[in-house]
């Protein structure tokens, strides 16, 4: 069985805070994602990741970065959080060659 | 532009009725498709898929139908039960131009009432 989890299911942040999420998956996949759903406009991709140290921009990038050091693990940064990031955080990862991903429980993030 | 739409933010059915969640899409590229549920405060979790080559594909309870042609897809649960309210995402790939990204349709609601 495949396991994603993520750091925190809910967090109060301020407004030019610096945040970070964290997604750890345990099945050796290649292949990382950051989403968010927000109401309304489904999930949309904000970055992924094929490959330790390597990332790409998703369709949502901007205020947010993100770290892979290891191929377990996957991290979210809000350089400074606004108001219009508060939304549902979803991680996702991927064997390589299979088009199923499989998500994490999502960080509900306020931002304050 | 959306390239997976579906167009019916919401669907109630009794239960023990058939739900039939449906999705469109304009890339004819996309080789393979996927229909995800998810709970509130939860992550999607995977439900059912099917590959281009196919145009049924059929796990316990639930159904997707493909229509390539019509750039069509529908999920079928029969027969639907309570704990199938959840909203239901059907999501796209190309894997050889996008990379296997998934593209995501914006989510039906479902309620099933008992």
């Amino acid at each position: 069985d495949v396991k994603v989890t993520q750091s925190s299911r809910y967090l109060v942040k301020r407004t030019g805070e610096k945040v970070f999420l964290e997604c750890v998956q345990d099945m050796d996949h290649e292949n990382m994602f950051w989403y968010r759903q927000d109401p309304g406009l489904g999930l949309r991709l904000i970055y992924f990741s094929y490959d330790v140290k390597m990332k790409e921009k998703g369709d949502i990038p901007e205020g947010y970065s993100v770290s892979r050091e290891k191929k377990e693990r996957f991290s979210l940064i809000l350089e400074s959080a606004s108001t219009n990031q508060t939304s549902m955080y979803l991680c996702a990862s991927r064997a390589g060659g299979l088009e199923t991903q499989y998500f994490g429980p999502g960080t509900r993030l306020l931002v304050l | 532009d959306q390239q997976v739409k579906q167009n019916s933010p919401s669907l109630s059915v009794q239960e023990g009725r058939i739900s039939i969640l449906n999705c469109d899409y304009t890339n004819s590229m996309f080789d393979y498709f996927l229909w995800y549920k998810k709970y509130p405060a939860e992550g999607p979790t995977f439900l059912i898929s099917i590959s281009s080559i196919k145009d049924k594909n059929e796990d316990g309870r639930f159904t997707v139908f493909l229509n390539k042609s019509a750039k069509h897809l529908s999920l079928h649960i029969v027969p639907s039960q309570p704990g199938d309210s959840a909203v239901y995402f059907c999501a796209a790939s190309d894997y050889g131009g996008s990379q296997g990204n998934l593209i995501f349709g914006k989510g039906t609601k479902l309620s099933v009432k008992p």
